[in-house]
């Protein structure tokens, strides 16, 4: 079976700062990875995705993970923080069967001043 | 501009009655899919759906169906057997038939039972 752990349910850094979100993965296969963000009541929308390329994926509003099977993780960072970066985040996986896209509890992301 | 429109954004139900929550997309998609999220929980899988007439369970498919009559609509009615309705729904859509991962997502209902 597969799954995600988000070791962080909130992250708080300064506006400027480095972000660094927690995902780690439990895979038999070799899975994909992706990255959502969430805005308050809104749907998800896909930041990035990890399939079996390039271990450094560049997502988009500066975002990016890097895969490192080794350490079965998937962490997703950016240089600088920006206030309109505040929401939540969700690591996903998914080995290929249909549908089953497994999600991460979330990572709430608070930026400030 | 095409995307996934759910309707309505929040519903009120009283306990015992059912309730259809919309989702159309003009995406071309064809599977299509029901998620619930709840505080701390992330989101799981309800129902989805591949072709046109089809649909299968997910990881928390009772006390919840679904119908796909056309490719652009996929409703979910939440039943009075649902013991904890309350919780924001999201419904979402991929291209072809098989969960790349690349989910297209609604902007979500939020259901409160009163």
């Amino acid at each position: 079976a597969q799954s995600v752990t988000q070791l962080d349910s909130h992250v708080s850094v300064s506006e400027g700062t480095p972000v660094l979100l927690r995902c780690n993965y439990s895979s038999s296969y070799s899975p994909s990875l992706f990255w959502y963000v969430q805005h308050p009541n809104k749907g998800l929308q896909l930041l990035l995705k990890y399939t079996s390329a390039a271990t450094l994926v560049k997502g988009i509003n500066g975002f990016e993970a890097e895969f490192k099977k080794s350490e079965t993780s998937f962490h997703l960072t950016k240089p600088s923080a920006h206030m309109s970066d505040a929401a939540e985040y969700f690591c996903a996986s998914n080995t290929g069967t249909a549908s089953k896209l497994t999600f991460g509890t979330g990572t709430r992301l608070q930026v400030t001043l | 501009d095409g995307g996934i429109t759910q309707s309505p954004k929040y519903l009120f139900r009283k306990e015992g009655q059912n309730v259809t929550l919309s989702c159309e997309q003009n995406l071309n998609h064809d599977a299509m899919y029901w998620y619930r999220q709840d505080p701390g929980q992330g989101l799981r899988l309800i129902y989805y759906s591949q072709i046109v007439n089809d649909f299968q369970k997910g990881d928390i498919a009772e006390g919840y169906s679904v119908s796909r009559e056309k490719k652009e609509s996929f409703p979910l009615t939440v039943t009075s057997a649902q013991k904890n309705p309350t919780a924001f729904y999201l419904c979402a859509s991929t291209r072809g038939t098989t969960n790349t991962g690349e989910l297209f997502f609604g902007e979500g209902s939020r259901l409160t039972v009163l």
